[in-house]
């Protein structure tokens, strides 16, 4: 069964831009979240999609957005990039191991890098 | 306003001898937790859970204990390996947060052969 899969891998920017990260989750996993890890801070829950519908929201101003299609696949968007926004971008899908119904199957990441 | 803490950025043991890592929150509302390890240029990977009805969960040579009257989770690793040198996140959630996790910032984890 294949894991969660990321695309790009790795990217690189400059302020001002916009960036565009996909996410395919596992097979069969309706749910996708994403979480930004920059150095210290572990990761920062940004939003969590359900059947194409955005469940849950963290504390990230507007310039961060997704979406989710039907056929479970997700994208995240950041506009107007600043310094700040060069990160681990991970995605998650709910499944893949433990007893409890909040275990996270991550994905490798997008590290974006912004010049 | 940081829930989840994990107040040792590094930890460093060796070879065989056990590696004990600490995490504590504040929310009394968390009521599941989990521990993440992740190597570098790869995603976290679930490692062990533990819910609040339970003070102990052991799988292998991993064994997290929880104590909600502190606020204190620990996840020990019995004996550790240099394959088990990675980041490790203590993450929590709570009923109303959904599949929400909240994470602490992680502690790296060396083990020297």
């Amino acid at each position: 069964k294949a894991g969660v899969t990321q695309t790009p891998r790795y990217l690189i920017k400059t302020r001002g831009q916009q960036v565009t990260l996909s996410c395919s989750p596992i097979s069969g996993h309706r749910s996708v979240s994403w979480y930004q890890q920059t150095p210290g801070q572990g990761l920062q829950f940004l939003f969590e999609y359900f059947s194409e519908t955005q469940r849950n929201k963290g504390n990230f101003p507007g310039r961060f957005s997704g979406r989710q299609f039907s056929n479970s696949r997700s994208e995240m968007n950041v506009s107007t990039l600043e310094l700040g926004d060069s990160a681990l971008y991970l995605c998650a899908s709910i499944g893949g191991g433990g007893s409890g119904a909040n275990v996270l199957t991550f994905g490798a990441g997008s590290r974006l890098t912004v010049l | 306003d940081q829930q989840v803490k994990q107040n040792s950025p590094s930890l460093s043991v060796q070879e065989g001898r056990i590696s004990i890592l600490n995490c504590d929150y504040t929310n009394s509302m968390f009521d599941y937790f989990l521990w993440y390890k992740k190597y570098p240029a790869e995603g976290p990977t679930f490692l062990i859970s533990i819910s609040s009805i339970k003070d102990k969960n052991e799988d292998g040579r991993f064994t997290v204990f929880l104590n909600k009257s502190a606020k204190h989770l620990s996840l020990h690793i019995v004996p550790s390996q240099p394959g088990d040198s990675a980041v490790y996140f203590c993450a929590a959630s709570g009923e109303t947060s959904g599949s929400r996790l909240t994470f602490g910032e992680g502690t790296q984890l060396t083990v020297n052969p």
